[in-house]
């Protein structure tokens, strides 16, 4: 059964850098296929992709949001981290990582889901 | 980047009605898309992936159809449990984007 779930501050403050980590269970980040990846949700809005990494290093961000984002995995503890740095409160938002497989296509589905979690950014 | 245009952003049905959401693309994603269904306070779930394929355990439902820019989730008698808010993903061009949301809700 694959399981994931989101850690880290719920609150940080404007200019800070934010550092999520996604641990994960029930499958090995270390093929082509399989990747992780980062979604946020502003309160009462949509979902925004930010950032994905896969097995085999693959590393793919927002260009919108690149300048600021670093995705990376350690795979004999089954996380996967997520850093944003010179956070703004209209950064604020749920943070969700997923679990991505390539069915079709270069990338692919968010098939599994962490319960997601809330980050403040507030002074 | 890849708008994704969804509509209708809000609906009301009685149970048991066909519901149709539709989602539009700027240029054809060649049915590199996906639809999550959200509930409040809970994560996305998916339903379809690449446009037309049932995702495991998803009742039959729904279902999901289109093609080049224009792509369909239709659920095909509403339940009361399927109160939610959905998205549709595109994943053929980078960034990844998802549409803005339609809330469907029972009248």
């Amino acid at each position: 059964q694959i399981t994931l779930k989101e850690s880290g501050p719920t609150l940080v403050k404007p200019t800070q850098t934010l550092t999520l980590t996604c641990t994960f269970s029930g499958f090995s980040l270390n093929t082509a296929k399989v990747g992780v990846g980062w979604i946020r949700q502003p309160p009462g809005k949509a979902l925004e992709w930010l950032a994905l990494i896969y097995g085999d290093d693959d590393e793919r961000y927002s260009p919108s949001l690149k300048s600021r984002l670093t995705i990376t995995k350690d795979t004999s503890k089954s996380q996967v981290v997520l850093t944003m740095t010179n956070m703004d409160p209209g950064d604020t938002a749920t943070y969700y990582c997923a679990h991505s497989r390539t069915t079709s296509g270069v990338f692919g589905s968010f098939d599994y889901w962490g319960q997601g979690t809330l980050v403040t950014v507030s002074s | 980047d890849m708008q994704m245009t969804q509509s209708p952003s809000s609906l009301s049905a009685s149970v048991g009605d066909r519901v149709t959401i539709t989602c539009q693309a700027p240029q054809d994603i060649s049915n590199f898309l996906n639809w999550y269904q959200q509930k409040p306070g809970r994560a996305p779930k998916l339903l379809i992936y690449d446009a037309s394929k049932l995702e495991t355990g998803v009742p039959p439902r729904f279902s999901g159809s289109g093609s080049g820019t224009h792509y369909t989730l239709t659920i095909s008698s509403l339940q009361p449990e399927d109160v939610a808010t959905y998205f549709c993903q595109q994943f053929d061009y980078l960034p990844l984007s998802f549409g803005g949301g339609t809330k469907v809700q029972i009248k």
